[in-house]
């Protein structure tokens, strides 16, 4: 009965390489967001999405692309991964009429060697 | 957003109240107060919050001061897996919802000791 899931937990990849991570939330929202956790554990927000309609992007580099094929899912798709881009992603969600109690997804944590 | 401002850690006893403070000293009067906390390894997790007066639930208290320029919450009785660090966050309520966004300080990491 998990709320937020994302897949995989981890991820150790190349530089250059393609790669995603999933979000689901079974919770019944319609807002989905998308954080980085840098290394100095600083935790910004990238994306949110309300049914599947992008509503923030913080200037993150085009080559992260959130895809959001329905309101319960947010993946996020990341090209020519750098060394840079090594963090932990988390994956939230709310209800877009409730304060900002957001539940957070257990993490993504990405490696790129 | 009003900015907020956390002593970088501190410890209490377990079974003891665990008072973390917060300055925000630039909130509006339209902002809440936030409370999330990021236990090691995992997401961060909704504790609590508030506008003005003091709220309470099964997890803690938020006490805010008169003025609102700064507010503490309360762990009543801390255990060791209160262990986590605490961010403090004045929002807007935003229940236009979707452009609502956290922004995270550096919280303030608590440790509880045997």
């Amino acid at each position: 009965d998990t709320a937020v899931s994302q897949t995989p937990k981890y991820l150790v990849t190349q530089m250059g390489n393609d790669k995603s991570i999933k979000c689901e939330q079974n919770l019944g929202h319609d807002t989905m967001y998308w954080y980085k956790q840098d290394s100095k554990k600083f935790l910004k927000i990238m994306f949110s999405y309300n049914n599947k309609e992008l509503i923030i992007n913080e200037t993150v580099p085009n080559r992260f692309s959130p895809k959001s094929p329905d309101k319960a899912h947010l993946n996020l798709h990341i090209n020519s991964l750098e060394l840079g881009d090594s963090a932990v992603y988390f994956c939230a969600s709310k209800l877009q009429s409730s304060y900002n109690e957001q539940f957070f997804g257990p993490g993504t944590r990405l490696t790129v060697l | 957003d009003a900015k907020t401002t956390q002593p970088p850690s501190m410890d209490c006893a377990e079974g003891r109240a665990a008072n973390l403070p917060c300055n925000h000293s630039t909130i509006s009067g339209n902002e809440y107060v936030y409370w999330y906390r990021q236990i090691h390894s995992q997401g961060p997790q909704y504790i609590i919050h508030g506008l003005k007066n003091n709220e309470t639930n099964e997890m803690a208290s938020l006490i805010i001061t008169e003025d609102r320029k700064s507010s503490t919450l309360i762990l009543p009785h801390a255990t060791l897996r209160d262990t986590a660090v605490y961010y403090c966050i004045v929002r807007v309520a935003g229940r236009t919802g979707a452009n609502s966004k956290l922004t995270f300080g550096k919280g303030i990491t608590l440790s509880v000791r045997p």
